[in-house]
């Protein structure tokens, strides 16, 4: 069973540029995850999809994030324009069902570096 | 809003029991204690968890003390692959997500 991929593994871009992360679940995972861990910090969630919808974004930074799941299968997550702060690791997780019972399996995430 | 408390490192000896120690006095009833870890260079591994009896499964085995307050991750035969950071983390039952702290760095040394 494939487990959650994410592409690409590395991205380095320019300040002000355009960047789409993007994650695809292990099949038949309802729910899916961005977290980002940004330098010498810990690792923090960004938002929650339950197929198609999301659920909880409350951990999105700011508007120039947005995430998508068309057809509740991958997810893709844009960054537009990208800021230095930016920097990090994008990590996607995916789980079966909701619920503090149910573990995440996670990528291995997107090495983001804006200049 | 840090729940839990972690020592930040520690070392371990390869083939020998990794005991790694986790506060949370302020754990609910409904809370769970989750243990992940993150290997360099990949995501974070779901390990295992527990709400109050002790656990075991193929990777390891999670003591909870009786009145909850704390916890023991045992890594019984460690090797040089379990280097990791090892997070503990207290999650609602009904919650999604997953609030990780620093971590306890772990090396196992040959």
């Amino acid at each position: 069973e494939a487990g959650v991929t994410q592409f690409p593994s590395h991205s380095v871009i320019e300040k002000g540029q355009t960047v789409t992360l993007r994650c695809d679940p292990i099949s038949g995972h309802d729910n899916l995850y961005w977290y980002r861990r940004v330098m010498g910090k810990e690792i923090k969630f960004l938002l929650h999809f339950v197929k198609e919808s999301k659920q909880d974004e409350s951990g999105m930074p700011n508007n120039r994030f947005l995430a998508e799941r068309t057809g509740g299968t991958y997810s893709t997550l844009k960054v537009q324009p990208a800021e230095l702060e930016d920097s990090g690791v994008y990590f996607c997780a995916s789980s079966l069902r909701q619920g503090g019972r149910e573990k995440l399996f996670f990528g291995s995430g997107t090495q983001l570096s804006v200049l | 809003d840090a729940k839990t408390t972690q020592p930040p490192s520690m070392d371990c000896a390869e083939g020998r029991a990794a005991n790694l120690p986790c506060n949370h006095s302020t754990i609910s009833g409904n809370e769970y204690v989750y243990w992940y870890r993150q290997i360099h260079s990949q995501g974070p591994q779901y390990i295992i968890h527990g709400l109050k009896n002790n656990e075991t499964n193929e990777m390891a085995s999670l003591i909870i003390t009786e009145d909850r307050k704390s916890s023991t991750l045992i890594l019984p035969h460690a090797t040089l692959r379990d280097t990791a950071v090892y997070y503990c983390i207290v999650r609602v039952y009904d919650d999604y997500k997953l609030s990780f702290g620093a971590g306890t760095t772990v090396t196992v040394r040959a």
